[in-house]
């Protein structure tokens, strides 16, 4: 089947760890985007990428890194410079030309003891 | 970036009645609205959404309204159904650009 997948759905880690949120998508999509969500919140975007090894920096990009070195993949690490890193993590695709569906994963809730 | 403003926060309807939820942008140059529905604990799947050519667009009981002068457009659920609770969400595209920018959400409760 084709789609989007996150991995893992739920992720514990100490704090003053880096840790890193995969993301992989068997759509032949060329845009891909990291969002965070907090409660009661909408979607933040933290990093957006529009073809493979280019990416940008989204709204809240501060304590965050990412990757594109494939297609089918953009991984997102939280750094341990990321203040309040506890979150729901949305990752998406979108075929890359303007006005077309971003097709989302099922989210990893990141939880930083 | 664009800022989405998206109203009421909470809905409750009894089940059959509409519900309205309503979202206003300022970018004019904003050119693709789409709606999503998130279910507790799982992404947000797109169940409508309407480009800046369009006025109105309806897929069974859902619809969506853009009206580009004022600068909102709004989502409709008619006959109301228990599997309609969920948090939805507005978002829209800006101009020349593939980022989605989205609302803060409505949680909507269809009570029996």
């Amino acid at each position: 089947d084709g789609g989007i997948t996150q991995s893992p759905k739920y992720l514990f880690r100490k704090e003053g760890q880096n840790v890193t949120l995969s993301c992989e998508q068997n759509l032949n999509h060329d845009a891909m985007y990291w969002y965070r969500q907090d409660p009661g919140q909408g979607l933040r975007l933290i990093y957006y990428s529009q073809i493979v090894n280019d990416f940008q920096k989204g709204d809240i990009a501060e304590g965050y890194s990412v990757s594109r070195e494939k297609k089918e993949s953009f991984p997102l690490t939280v750094t341990s410079a990321q203040k309040n890193p506890t979150a729901f993590y949305l990752c998406a695709s979108s075929i890359g030309r303007m006005n077309t569906e971003a097709f989302f994963g099922q989210g990893t809730r990141l939880t930083v003891v | 970036g664009e800022n989405v403003e998206q109203h009421p926060s909470t809905l409750s309807v009894q089940e059959g009645d509409s519900a309205v939820i309503k979202c206003t942008y300022s970018d004019s140059a904003s050119n693709y609205f789409p709606w999503y529905k998130q279910e507790l604990g799982k992404g947000p799947q797109l169940i409508i959404d309407i480009r800046s050519n369009v006025g109105e667009k309806k897929d069974q009981r859902i619809a969506v309204t853009l009206n580009k002068t004022a600068k909102h457009f709004s989502l409709h659920i008619t006959e109301t159904q228990p599997e309609d609770s969920a948090v939805y969400f507005c978002a829209l595209r800006e101009g020349g650009g593939n980022k989605l920018t989205f609302g803060t959400g409505t949680q909507l409760k269809v009570e029996l």
